[in-house]
């Protein structure tokens, strides 16, 4: 089975500080993924890489950087952390058949900041 | 841009009954339509992934179905259990670059009864 798995399951972070979100997955898996999971809005994309050292930007990469130094590896950087970037961040990740290869999401990672 | 919507957001269903949950889209260039299962606090599990170019799959007790020239996707639950209770995400998975995208429902929350 495919395992992917975040770093740390609860983080609180205070205004200002930059913030590391690891994610490791197991499968060899070119694809992967961050998203964060707001109440009433869904998942939403924000980083993805489909190979090592390479990113492309999701629809909410504000605030937001990446790094993917190893192909197992996928860390979200957030810069100086906000207020509105208290969520839930979901790291995925997906075989390099984008027609058949579902997406492996880890338990998640909820982070708030104050 | 790709919307995907899931009605009703909310279901509670009688412990045996067969069920279908709805998600609808918008754009019908999508590579695949996955369905997915998020218990509480967890991250997503996937269930089912329909190719573009099929029209249904099939894995135990859950049967989703695609139609692509109506923008709609269905997930059968067969002989509903309380073991699945949890929320139902779908997702369309459009192309970009090599990475497939996927564009999340907002989720229906199922509760099965005693």
């Amino acid at each position: 089975d495919v395992k992917v798995t975040q770093s740390s399951r609860y983080l609180v972070k205070r205004t200002g500080e930059k913030v590391f979100l690891e994610c490791v997955q197991d499968m060899d898996h070119e694809n992967m993924f961050w998203y964060r999971q707001d109440p009433g809005l869904g998942l939403r994309l924000i980083y993805f890489s489909y190979d090592v050292k390479m990113k492309e930007k999701g629809d909410i990469p504000e605030g937001y950087s990446v790094s993917r130094e190893k192909k197992e590896r996928f860390s979200l950087i957030l810069e100086s952390a906000s207020t509105n970037q208290t969520s839930m961040y979901l790291c995925a990740s997906s075989g390099w058949d984008s027609y058949n290869s579902p997406l492996h999401f880890g338990n998640g990672t909820r982070l708030t900041v104050t | 841009k790709q919307e995907v919507t899931q009605i009703p957001a909310a279901l509670s269903v009688p412990e045996g009954e067969n069920l279908v949950l709805n998600c609808s889209f918008t754009d019908s260039a999508i590579y695949n339509l996955q369905w997915f299962r998020q218990d509480p606090g967890k991250g997503l599990t996937s269930l089912l992934l329909i190719q573009s170019s099929q029209r249904e799959q099939t894995s135990g007790r859950l049967n989703a179905s695609l139609d692509k020239s109506s923008g709609r996707s269905t997930l059968y639950i067969a002989a509903s259990q309380p073991g699945d209770s949890a929320t139902y995400l779908c997702a369309g998975g459009g192309p970009t670059g090599t990475a497939s995208k996927l564009t999340f429902g907002t989720g229906t929350r199922l509760q099965v009864t005693l």
